[in-house]
């Protein structure tokens, strides 16, 4: 399977524990991208790498919220001290520069199954 | 940021075409529109994406007027798997090619029945 792949798919914890999602993204794409999605709502933008550089990040993404993508391949998201408010699907998507794949549509982004996040 | 407007839910048969329409009242010269679709406990997937006229590939349609406030998803002869939600999305302009990042609503629920 050569698509984005997320892990684990499910993780229940408890309030104030952290927790720490993978996401391997398609190999020749630079582009790396975490969306949060809470039940009856669209995704919602949380950061964006290009390579390794984290070049945005979204005001939802609080101090607790951290991101890493080291080597510019696979990106790994970290909660510290969850809260109950943090329980959501955490979805990671990836796609290539236009300059790489001029075949990509403008906004065609390739999404993993995200990790689903209960905290107790 | 351009701002969409679909319905909450549709319903539907199976062999119908549904047609999901959603309005971008303050689309940007350089913003492009982009459907999704996402199943239960899976990530959302690109279905079409277009700029002005017509879009056709093999999933769908998109049709969208002159003035691009408004853009419709056609889905031809829907079958129970097509049961999904539809988002409608507007590229933000502000970040053209930089960023792309993507700016969902709540979506279209798609009932199809048997």
């Amino acid at each position: 399977d050569t698509g984005v792949s997320q892990d684990p798919r499910h993780k229940i914890t408890k309030r104030g524990q952290n927790v720490t999602f993978r996401c391997d993204p398609i190999s020749e794409h630079n582009r790396l991208y975490w969306y949060r999605q809470t039940l009856g709502q669209g995704p919602e933008f949380l950061t964006y790498f290009q390579n390794e550089a984290q070049l945005e990040k979204s005001r939802l993404l609080s101090d607790r919220f951290s991101a890493e993508r080291p080597k510019g391949s696979f990106s790994t998201l970290e909660i510290q001290r969850t809260e109950q408010g943090d329980s959501a699907m955490y979805l990671c998507a990836s796609s290539p520069s236009r300059d790489i794949l001029q075949s990509i549509s403008y906004n065609e982004q390739f999404f993993g199954p995200g990790t689903r996040l209960t905290v107790l | 940021l351009a701002k969409t407007t679909q319905p909450i839910s549709m319903d539907s048969y199976e062999g119908q075409e549904v047609n999901i329409t959603c309005s971008h009242n303050n689309i940007a010269t350089n913003d492009y529109i982009t459907w999704y679709q996402q199943f239960p406990s899976q990530g959302p997937r690109f279905i079409i994406q277009g700029y002005k006229t017509k879009v056709t590939n093999e999933v769908a349609s998109l049709f969208i007027p002159a003035d691009r406030k408004s853009s419709t998803l056609s889905l031809p002869r829907v079958s129970l798997s097509d049961t999904a939600v539809y988002y409608c999305l507007v590229g933000d302009s502000r970040y053209g090619g930089a960023t792309n990042k993507l700016i969902f609503g709540t979506g279209t629920l798609l009932a199809v029945q048997p």
